[in-house]
């Protein structure tokens, strides 16, 4: 089974300012990485996959990069709404899916 | 629209069984592989199970294999999760989610609103 592991678990930003996601696989997924946003209460939204593909109505501040082992997920211009929890999961190696623990992105 | 509803969940006891659905909207479900996702409180996600689109493979989580199971009603457009054996530790929030129309895509959209499943006496 791939470990996916996020840093860090949580992360405080400025409303405006930039936040850098880290997602790391125990061994190497290629591209086979998605991220997702969830908000208190609600399920999980896709925002890219094949590591670095927004998902449709995805606004372009929203970037992923990476590949092999190593991926981040970059979201410039932080708006309120952006505050929420992250997750990334990998679909190469599978069954199982597997995902990260999530980073928490907070206001400073 | 696109859309997914999940249902069933509740209050059950340990050792009970829970029948939750998926009923899907807006696309023909039995077009597309199928996933079961839970989240515990507080907690992340966990990959529960999948349903190939075609009737061919299905999979299960180390963690529920031999007491969940997956089914398809096609004439409904409805998922279901059958889960039988339950323990305190299955309680989560349960959602079912789609992946996309690309063969073995692997990335889930759309999920679920969810459905809250508490396993306790």
């Amino acid at each position: 089974e791939i470990v996916m592991t996020q840093s860090p678990a949580t992360l405080s930003v400025s409303p405006g300012e930039r936040a850098t996601l880290s997602c790391r696989a125990s061994q190497s997924v290629s591209s086979n990485l998605a991220w997702y946003q969830q908000k208190p209460g609600q399920a999980p939204r896709l925002l890219i996959y094949g590591a670095s593909t927004r998902a449709t109505g995805i606004p372009a501040r929203f970037s992923g990069s990476g590949s092999g082992t190593e991926f981040t997920l970059t979201i410039i211009s932080l708006q309120s709404e952006d505050f929420a929890v992250y997750y990334c999961q990998q679909y190469n190696n599978w069954p199982p899916y597997t995902f990260g623990q999530g980073t928490k992105l907070e206001i400073k | 629209e696109v859309q997914l509803v999940e249902s069933g969940g509740g209050l059950v006891q340990p050792g009970g069984s829970l029948r939750l659905s998926c009923a899907a909207s807006g696309f023909t479900l039995s077009s597309y592989e199928m996933n079961w996702v839970r989240q515990a409180p507080g907690k992340g996600l966990e990959w529960l199970s999948y349903m190939d689109s075609g009737g061919g493979p299905i999979y299960y989580a180390d963690s529920v294999k031999g007491r969940f199971t997956i089914s398809r009603d096609n004439a409904k457009n409805s998922l279901y999760l059958q889960m039988n054996s339950l323990r305190a530790e299955d309680t989560a929030v349960y959602y079912c989610a789609s992946e996309a129309p690309i063969s073995g895509s692997g990335w889930f959209d759309p999920w679920g609103q969810g459905t809250l499943v508490t396993v306790s006496s």
